[in-house]
């Protein structure tokens, strides 16, 4: 079945600094991969949708200069959160869907655990 | 806006019962509706989706309804067994390449 690697499944970074978690379908093509954060007891939230490409789509409210999305191929999209702050501490995870696939929903990441210092 | 509503965030159901989670969606029918799993730390993982124009789907032990009338979505575990212990999500979609709007889940316990 698709299989959707996530990394780093965890990372402790300090407040200010960037850092940059990779999504990468492993045996399919996604022409769309989705990011999502999860606060504790929380629903995911959709921040952005990132088409191969071409630019990111964010959600209202979400800063498009501080998540940065990179989708450069059918494989591979990054999520770079940049001057990162304790209030960004969250779990990330990524999504992908390749075409075809409507009877099969969504594949998603194991997750990133980002916890700001 | 579109809301998914799960109204127990916790359900409790002794092993070998059937467990019977429930989805209500706000103003117009989603194309798709999706159910989840999601275990501490990890991502969810695709269980059942089901379309508007389907009443029932099933899988193994799993059953998803979809009611437009209700607007409401109940998902079944039969058997239930302690591994069935999960946050359980219930996700709409419109179909095509667009993203998920989730429920916040329900966290299903069960106890042997």
């Amino acid at each position: 079945g698709a299989v959707v690697s996530q990394h780093p499944s965890w990372v402790i970074c300090k407040s200010g600094t960037s850092v940059k978690i990779e999504c990468r379908s492993l045996d399919f093509q996604a022409t769309t991969m989705f990011w999502y954060r999860q606060f504790p007891k929380q629903s995911l939230m959709l921040m952005a949708t990132s088409n191969e490409g071409s630019k990111a789509t964010y959600e209202q409210g979400v800063e498009k200069d501080k998540f940065l999305i990179n989708h450069a191929s059918l494989t591979l999209s990054t999520l770079t959160v940049t001057s990162a702050h304790p209030e960004d501490s969250s779990f990330y995870i990524c999504s992908a869907r390749g075409w075809g696939d409507s009877d099969y929903g969504y594949t998603f990441g194991s997750g990133t655990r980002l916890t700001v210092v | 806006s579109q809301k998914i509503e799960q109204n127990s965030e916790a359900l409790n159901i002794q092993e070998g019962k059937t467990a019977t989670l429930t989805c209500n969606y706000t103003n117009y029918s989603p194309a798709y509706l999706q159910w989840y799993r999601q275990d501490p730390g990890r991502g969810p993982v695709f269980l059942l989706l089901i379309r508007e124009n389907e009443k029932e789907k099933r899988k193994e032990r799993l059953k998803v309804t979809f009611d437009t009338t209700l607007k409401q979505s109940l998902f079944h575990i039969t058997a239930s067994q302690p591994a069935d212990s999960a946050t359980y999500l219930c996700v709409r979609s419109g179909g095509g390449a667009d993203g998920l709007t989730f429920g916040k889940g329900t966290h299903l316990i069960i106890q042997p």
